[in-house]
């Protein structure tokens, strides 16, 4: 069974700045790998899926990068309403989740 | 529009069956190449995906859960059904329903519904 590890737990960064989120797989996963943001009280929202593509309505702030083991989420310049939980995920598997929080 | 929304017990004992419905909208369960998943999370804690069903009727579960799940579908009534057995205050969880595609990406999420299980 694959896991999912995603680092870091927490990253705390002000509005503007560029976001770089991990994610590594135990074992290659290909480029099949989503990106799902949470807001609390909210169900999560598909980002991103096979590693780059950014689902419909996504803003352009968002790219994923990677294939493989190892995957990168990055936010170009941080807008207010980013600042939420963020999960990777690869069919069966979710990783644990990386808090982005307003320094 | 594609929407999806989670009906179910808010409460359950201990031991008890758990059954939830997934309504879709906007939407064939007899779509190629696309399906209903469950995923929950415990209050506070991580995403964890339970199972999923498409349209051909190809079924997948949670290995650490497959011997008390059971997911169906009724394409007549657009509802994807879920049981789980022998419920215990560790399922205790938002439990949501997802459209998801054949790579097992979650498209379109349902708003999720609290199950607490408890005497």
């Amino acid at each position: 069974e694959i896991v999912l590890t995603q680092s870091p737990a927490t990253l705390s960064l002000s509005p503007g700045e560029r976001a770089t989120l991990s994610c590594r797989a135990s074992q290659s996963v290909s480029s099949y790998l989503a990106w799902y943001q949470q807001k609390p009280g909210q169900a999560p929202r598909l980002l991103i899926y096979d590693a780059s593509n950014r689902a419909t309505g996504i803003p352009a702030r968002f790219s994923g990068s990677g294939s493989g083991t190892d995957f990168t989420l990055t936010i170009s310049s941080l807008e207010p309403e980013d600042f939420a939980v963020y999960y990777c995920q690869q069919r069966e598997t979710f990783g644990q989740g990386t808090k982005l929080e307003i320094k | 529009q594609v929407t999806l929304k989670e009906s179910g017990p808010v409460l359950v004992k201990p031991t008890e069956t758990l059954t939830l419905t997934c309504t879709v909208s906007g939407f064939s369960l007899s779509n190629a190449r696309m399906g209903v998943s469950w995923i929950r999370q415990p209050p506070g804690k991580a995403l964890e995906w339970l199972a999923h069903i498409f349209s051909n009727d190809e079924k997948s579960y949670s290995t650490s859960l497959k011997s008390r799940l059971t997911i169906s579908k009724d394409t007549s009534k657009s509802q994807v059904v879920l049981t789980m057995t022998n419920m215990d205050p560790v399922d205790t969880a938002t439990y949501y329903c997802a459209r998801t595609d054949y790579g097992g990406n979650q498209r379109s999420w349902g708003q999720g519904t609290l199950v607490t299980v408890s005497s």
